[in-house]
């Protein structure tokens, strides 16, 4: 049953702190997504991987966010120092070479104090 | 900055109505149009990609047109049912392949 895993689950922190969240995607799959849920945005992309390498991460506040894949099967989100607008839910996707479905993680649910 | 909307914002339906939701989105540099369906507390799962003008699609009791000429694809539940209960999520993809997505339709399904 191939399924994109992503930890913590959940991750309460206080502000300040450095915060990384993990993904590893499906075997195979050769696209990373990371995405963002608030109530006022909705779903917004924070960055786009293929290949491993960074496509766009225009959606990403680069002062304290960093995403990266050290290898094909882990990407990670690292937010240094984290803010308490960074409360949100984090979700990774990935997908094939064609590019079409994304097949989503469970999300990390962040509380930033 | 790309433009998906997603109309009605929320629904309510009775069991056994047939509903209806709509998604605009760029006519230019198209190359697929989602639909997702995200229940509470779970993660997206896709329903449909479309790429063609006038593609449908159908799974079940669900289908989905596609107009890309003029902007628009529409999700259809015939006989809705609670479990059917859910925020629908439409994505546009251009030529960069990233998704897009709009806010949702959140559909409540009444027994």
């Amino acid at each position: 049953d191939a399924r994109v895993t992503q930890t913590p689950r959940d991750k309460v922190t206080e502000m300040g702190q450095e915060v990384t969240m993990r993904c590893q995607p499906i075997l195979g799959h050769n696209t990373v997504f990371w995405y963002r849920q608030t109530m006022m945005q909705g779903l917004e992309l924070l960055a786009y991987f293929r290949n491993r390498a960074p496509l766009d991460d225009s959606g990403m506040p680069k002062d304290r966010f960093s995403a990266e894949m050290p290898d094909a099967t882990l990407a990670t989100l690292k937010i240094q120092p984290s803010e308490p607008r960074d409360s949100a839910v984090y979700f990774c996707a990935s997908g094939d070479s064609q590019g079409h479905i994304q097949y989503f993680g469970a999300g990390t649910r962040l509380s930033v104090l | 900055i790309l433009n998906v909307e997603q109309s009605p914002q929320s629904l309510h339906v009775q069991e056994g109505d047939s509903t209806n939701f709509t998604c605009s989105f760029p006519s230019s540099n198209f190359y697929a149009l989602h639909w997702y369906r995200w229940e509470t507390a779970k993660s997206p799962e896709a329903l449909f990609v479309m790429t063609l003008n006038g593609d449908e699609k159908k799974k079940g009791r669900i289908s989905a047109t596609l107009n890309t000429k003029e902007g628009y694809s529409y999700l259809y539940i015939k006989g809705s049912q609670p479990e059917d209960s859910a925020t629908y999520l439409c994505a546009f993809s251009g030529s960069a392949r990233q998704l897009t997505f709009g806010s949702g339709t959140q559909l409540t399904v009444l027994p």
